[in-house]
């Protein structure tokens, strides 16, 4: 079975400052995808950012992007500028391929944002 | 497009009553997720349903926990009788391999269940 770690329960980070939150996870699997998602107070889950196992150039989206060292089996999040409302728990997520598969998460980190 | 549409988003119940969480899936999703998040064990998987069938029901914790889906479009997660420890946001989610968001799993806004 598959297994996501998020070892940091906590980070902090300075208002413009770029922070990275890492996860490491194992897998057999060749092909899989990687996700982050935010939780913000408000409890909804959002996606931040995908990662497809098969491509090797890392996902970006504006102020996020991810390092995949796929030999590593490592996913972390960088976000730069950081900004007030970034402000919320991420979660690291796993999803095999294939139509059947369910997501499987880390335990999450909380990420405050100083002003 | 509307989201993940759960209803309700907020409820207070008494230990023993029956509680009924329901879920509207993104037109044209066919997979169907409920997923619970507690302090204590993070975000669990309950069940999943495929194309209205469910695959995997092994999250569901006891007897008292049920799921249908009867259309694509509609699915019930029933708790009877319910105990203080199903206190917990119950998010339900929904998929499709098709089209560009291949393999994204999307989020409703979660029920928030409290059971006094």
């Amino acid at each position: 079975a598959q297994t996501v770690t998020q070892s940091q329960p906590e980070m902090s980070v300075q208002e413009a400052e770029t922070v990275t939150l890492s996860c490491t996870y194992d897998t057999s699997e060749s092909d899989y995808y990687l996700f982050w998602y935010k939780q913000p107070p408000s409890r909804q889950m959002i996606l931040v950012i995908r990662q497809e196992a098969y491509k090797q150039q890392n996902a970006t989206e504006n102020r996020f992007s991810v390092n995949f060292q796929k030999a590593a089996k490592s996913f972390s999040l960088k976000i730069s500028d950081s900004q007030l409302g970034d402000a919320a728990m991420y979660f690291c997520a796993y999803r095999s391929t294939g139509a059947n598969s369910k997501l499987t998460f880390g335990k999450g980190i909380t990420l405050s944002v100083r002003p | 497009d509307a989201g993940v549409i759960q209803s309700p988003r907020h409820e207070v119940t008494e230990m023993g009553q029956e509680v009924t969480l329901r879920c509207k899936p993104i037109s044209g999703h066919n997979s169907l997720f409920w997923y619970r998040q507690t302090m204590m064990r993070g975000l669990e998987l309950l069940i999943y349903f495929n194309n209205n069938v469910p695959i995997d029901d092994s999250g569901m914790p006891e007897d008292r926990f049920s799921a249908k889906m009867p259309n694509a479009s509609f699915s019930t997660l029933k708790i009877q009788p319910s105990e203080p420890r199903d206190s917990a946001v119950y998010f339900c989610a929904s998929n499709t391999v098709e089209g560009g968001t291949g393999n994204t799993i999307y989020f409703g806004e979660g029920s928030w269940l409290t059971v006094v």
